[in-house]
């Protein structure tokens, strides 16, 4: 059964860089048929897509963040990061992980997250 | 961005009652709407991809439909398990973007 966990800091000072790492375990991150992503949720509000990458290294960036962040992968550790530099409190929220199931062709559509990870909290403060 | 509006944002509801959470996308995204289940505490689960196909596990008495502009995700007998926050999630367009959920309380 694939889970994944996210791990990193819970306290970042403004200004500074987010660093967060999700482990996957019970199946391999070098799968062709999936992307991996990254979710926030800010406290009180909605669910926000960050980004994803694919084994290969090729990544999306949702553009209202895409000059912060950076989400990198690393198939021998069977993991994936991400970096948001430059946060504020704006950026305290529960950072998630997760497996993206996307296709975007003429005759196939999908765009899910699952399984995901439990979440960490990332708090911006001095 | 596709913006989706899911309403209401919280209800209150009997165990056993039929309950039913809206979602309306902000321009036609055909069938490509998942729906997902978030426990406090919990990782969010999908229980529903391309507006109705259930997931595998995934109890009977949860349902989706919809196509177009207009979805409704559907609980037929609402049980204590229940007890969730529950988003809509579009996938017509990047980037993937969510409702703000509906928040389901036993009462």
């Amino acid at each position: 059964q694939l889970q994944l966990q996210a791990s990193g800091p819970g306290l970042v000072k403004p200004s500074e860089t987010l660093s967060l790492t999700c482990t996957v375990s019970g199946g391999s991150i070098s799968s062709r048929s999936y992307y991996w992503g990254w979710i926030r949720q800010p406290p009180g509000k909605g669910l926000e897509c960050i980004g994803s990458i694919y084994y290969s290294g090729s990544t999306y960036y949702n553009p209202s963040l895409k000059s912060r962040v950076t989400i990198s992968v690393d198939t021998s550790k069977n993991q994936f990061s991400l970096k948001l530099s430059s946060v504020t409190a704006a950026d305290t929220a529960v950072y998630y992980c997760a497996r993206l199931y996307y296709h975007d062709s003429s005759v196939y559509r999908a765009g899910w997250f699952d399984p995901w990870g439990q979440g960490t909290l990332v708090t911006v403060s001095s | 961005d596709i913006q989706m509006t899911q309403s209401p944002s919280s209800l209150s509801a009997s165990v056993g009652d039929r309950v039913t959470i809206t979602c309306q996308a902000s321009e036609d995204i055909s069938n490509y709407l998942n729906w997902y289940q978030h426990k406090a505490g919990k990782a969010p689960k999908l229980l529903i991809h391309d507006a109705s196909n259930l997931e595998t596990g995934v109890p009977s008495r949860f349902s989706g439909s919809g196509s177009g502009t207009d979805f409704t995700f559907t609980i037929s007998s609402l049980q204590p398990e229940d007890n969730a926050t529950y988003y809509c999630q579009q996938f017509d367009n990047l980037p993937l973007t969510f409702g703000g959920g509906t928040q389901v309380e036993i009462k």
